[in-house]
């Protein structure tokens, strides 16, 4: 079964800091999402990676960055938080072959910025 | 730009009555929709897709390409079934990033 971690599932911090969630995936998927959701917006792609090292802008990528240096983790960067990036931020990850492979999620981060 | 749109943020049912959530999606291409299921404090997961046009826990979905929909409907209702509910589109890029909707939260009376 394939397994998705998300290292924390709660996180506080400070406007201003840099952030740091970690993902990481242990069935060799080639591919790795950040989403943040939201009440009444859904899921919103912030980055995804489709191989090590490499990455792509999603639909919200205004404040963040990623990292992928190996190809079961998969991190995402809040430069400088700030109180509306609070949301629950999703990592998920998914093969390239087979069409309609479904997404495997994380547990998700809580992610709260006073 | 693709886009997926679920007008019903709430939707309240009777156990046993039948049960439809709307999905509603743009796209230029061939469409591979799915639906996928929160139940409380548990990681989101997929239900279904449209290609295998499987029915899963009693759901079923339709791809309806003429009028752009692919809603999730079951006959008779259950308590478990309370959950969040979102409709997805996946598209063509390089990781076949999914586009998801705004989510219906389904809430089956007693």
């Amino acid at each position: 079964d394939v397994k998705v971690t998300q290292s924390s599932r709660y996180l506080v911090k400070r406007t201003g800091e840099k952030v740091f969630l970690e993902c990481v995936q242990d069935m060799d998927h080639e591919n790795m999402f950040w989403y943040r959701q939201d009440p009444g917006l859904g899921l919103r792609l912030i980055y995804f990676s489709y191989d090590v090292k490499m990455k792509e802008k999603g639909d919200i990528p205004e404040g963040y960055s990623v990292s992928r240096e190996k190809k079961e983790r998969f991190s995402l960067i809040l430069e400088s938080a700030s109180t509306n990036q609070t949301s629950m931020y999703l990592c998920a990850s998914r093969p390239h072959q087979g069409i309609n492979s479904p997404l495997h999620f994380g547990n998700g981060t809580r992610l709260t910025v006073t | 730009a693709q886009r997926v749109t679920q007008p019903e943020k709430l939707l309240s049912v009777f156990k046993g009555a039948p049960v439809e959530l709307k999905c509603n999606y743009s796209y230029s291409g061939s469409p591979e929709l799915f639906w996928y299921v929160q139940y409380s404090r548990q990681r989101l997961q997929l239900l279904l897709r449209h290609i295998s046009r499987e029915s899963i826990k009693g759901f079923t979905a339709d791809l309806n390409k003429g009028e752009t929909s692919f809603h999730l409907k079951k006959p008779f209702a259950q308590e478990e079934d309370s959950a969040m509910y979102y409709c997805a589109l996946s598209g063509p890029g390089s990781a076949r990033q999914l586009t998801f909707g705004s989510g219906t939260q389904l809430t089956v009376l007693p």
